[in-house]
């Protein structure tokens, strides 16, 4: 069974600030790595797709960085909106060809 | 493009009664997941397709469950009989690529939440 962990569980912030989550995965048979954004009553919706170690890739304020070796990926929210609440879930990708997803970071972000 | 496509979108039904959810991919996808998210588990998949055919179910739950793609635009995610234990949103995913396609992007479905009394 794959290990995919993400921290914190829940986080509830202020307009403005800047905030960023954990997704800690399996660093063998890597393959990617999968962030999505998923608001109540909605369907998950993609933000990354990351392959290579040390890859960088931002959409407007938020921005995911990874780390293989060690297997971690963070996801960075700067100025957070409270158009940004929803939960946050990681995806890892290995040799089995789908998808293995953590529990999701749900952020609440209040005026 | 319409995006995946599921009905129906809510479903209650008593225990022990056949539900049946459908889900339409993407037009040219070629990979088709099935989701079920609850809160004890997260989002699990359950079972997915390559090409029409099943290449990994071995997140069904047991032997209640079946799933079938007849045609590249279809797919039925079976539950006979169904138990309260089932009640979950059941989302659909679908995929452009096949088997090695793991950076490629899942689009999913808004899902079908089931209740079971």
């Amino acid at each position: 069974i794959l290990n995919v962990e993400q921290s914190p569980q829940s986080l509830h912030v202020q307009e403005g600030d800047s905030t960023n989550f954990t997704c800690s995965f399996p660093s063998s048979n890597f393959y990617a790595l999968h962030w999505y954004r998923w608001e109540t009553a909605k369907s998950p919706e993609a933000l990354f797709v990351m392959t290579l170690n040390g890859d960088e890739k931002k959409k407007g304020r938020i921005s995911a960085t990874l780390n293989t070796k060690e297997g971690y990926s963070y996801l960075y929210i700067k100025g957070s909106q409270p158009e940004d609440s929803a939960t946050y879930l990681c995806a890892f990708a290995g040799t089995a060809s789908k998808l293995t997803f953590g529990t999701g970071t749900r952020l609440q972000v209040t005026l | 493009d319409a995006g995946v496509i599921q009905s129906p979108r809510h479903e209650v039904t008593e225990m022990g009664q056949e539900v049946t959810l459908r889900c339409k991919p993407i037009s040219g996808h070629n990979s088709l997941f099935w989701y079920r998210q609850t809160m004890m588990r997260g989002l699990e998949l359950l079972i997915y397709f390559n090409n029409n055919v099943p290449i990994d179910d071995s997140g069904m739950p047991e032997d209640r469950f079946s799933a079938k793609m007849p045609n590249a635009s279809f797919s039925t995610l079976k539950i006979q009989p169904s138990e309260p234990r089932d009640s979950a949103v059941y989302f659909c995913a679908s995929r452009p690529g096949q088997g090695g396609s793991e950076g490629e992007t899942q689009y999913f479905g808004p899902g079908t939440r089931l209740l079971v009394l």
